[in-house]
């Protein structure tokens, strides 16, 4: 069975601080796509990055930075020097190629405090 | 500029009404996608669609149905809304699944059944 599990529910910063929001996935399959997005207070969700399970590189873009690990089955998020516009609720997610469903996790609640 | 569109950002209706609700996609998408999102449950999945009148159940379609008459419209009817169906529905579009494109949301429409 596929499963996204974000353990983190909640998580509160001070601004300027690094925050890593955790990403574990099951799946059987070799090849799949991960995904975050961001929700922020308006509701509509933002896709953030796609990776593929054949890419294990680390991405960088920004403030913002993806640690990619299948030996853990874990696609970590981290912010850097996070700032106030950084509050949201953060979604992973798992695409498996063979059919059209995205699996969410359930989300982390991020907020940064000034 | 990508955009999905949804009919309402809040709507109140009574149990046993007949609830419509609509999403437009101008991206010429293939696929289109209802959630429901709840607190610690993340989105779920209740119906998709990738053609024009054709449909899929998600993972939660009880209660719920859908209608793809023109590729850039997907509505989700509630036939006879109930207390439980109380939620955010999100909307979103894709193009095919195979080029596993990110998803595009819309702003939600927030439910409440009294």
């Amino acid at each position: 069975a596929q499963k996204v599990t974000q353990a983190q529910t909640e998580i509160s910063v001070v601004e300027k601080e690094d925050v890593t929001l955790d990403c574990v996935y099951e799946t059987r399959d070799t090849t799949y796509y991960l995904f975050w997005y961001k929700q922020p207070p308006s509701g509509e969700l933002v896709f953030l990055i796609r990776r593929n399970s054949f890419d294990e590189q680390n991405e960088i873009s920004g403030r913002y930075s993806w640690n990619f690990q299948k030996s853990t089955s874990s696609f970590n998020f981290t912010i850097t020097a996070s700032q106030v516009v950084d509050s949201a609720v953060y979604f992973c997610a798992l695409l498996k190629t063979s059919y059209d469903k995205v699996i969410f996790g359930p989300g982390t609640s991020l907020s940064v405090i000034p | 500029d990508v955009k999905v569109t949804q009919s309402s950002r809040y709507l109140v209706k009574r149990t046993g009404e007949k609830v419509f609700l609509e999403c437009v996609q101008d991206m010429d998408h293939e696929n289109m996608f209802w959630y429901r999102q709840d607190p610690g449950l993340g989105l779920r999945l209740i119906y998709f669609s990738y053609d024009v009148k054709m449909k899929e159940k998600g993972d939660i379609p009880e209660g719920y149905s859908v209608s793809r008459e023109k590729k850039e419209r997907f509505s989700l009817i509630l036939e006879s809304a109930s207390t439980n169906q109380t939620s955010m529905y999100l909307c979103a579009s894709s193009l095919p699944t195979g080029y596993a494109y990110e998803q595009y949301f819309g702003p939600g429409t927030r439910l409440t059944v009294t």
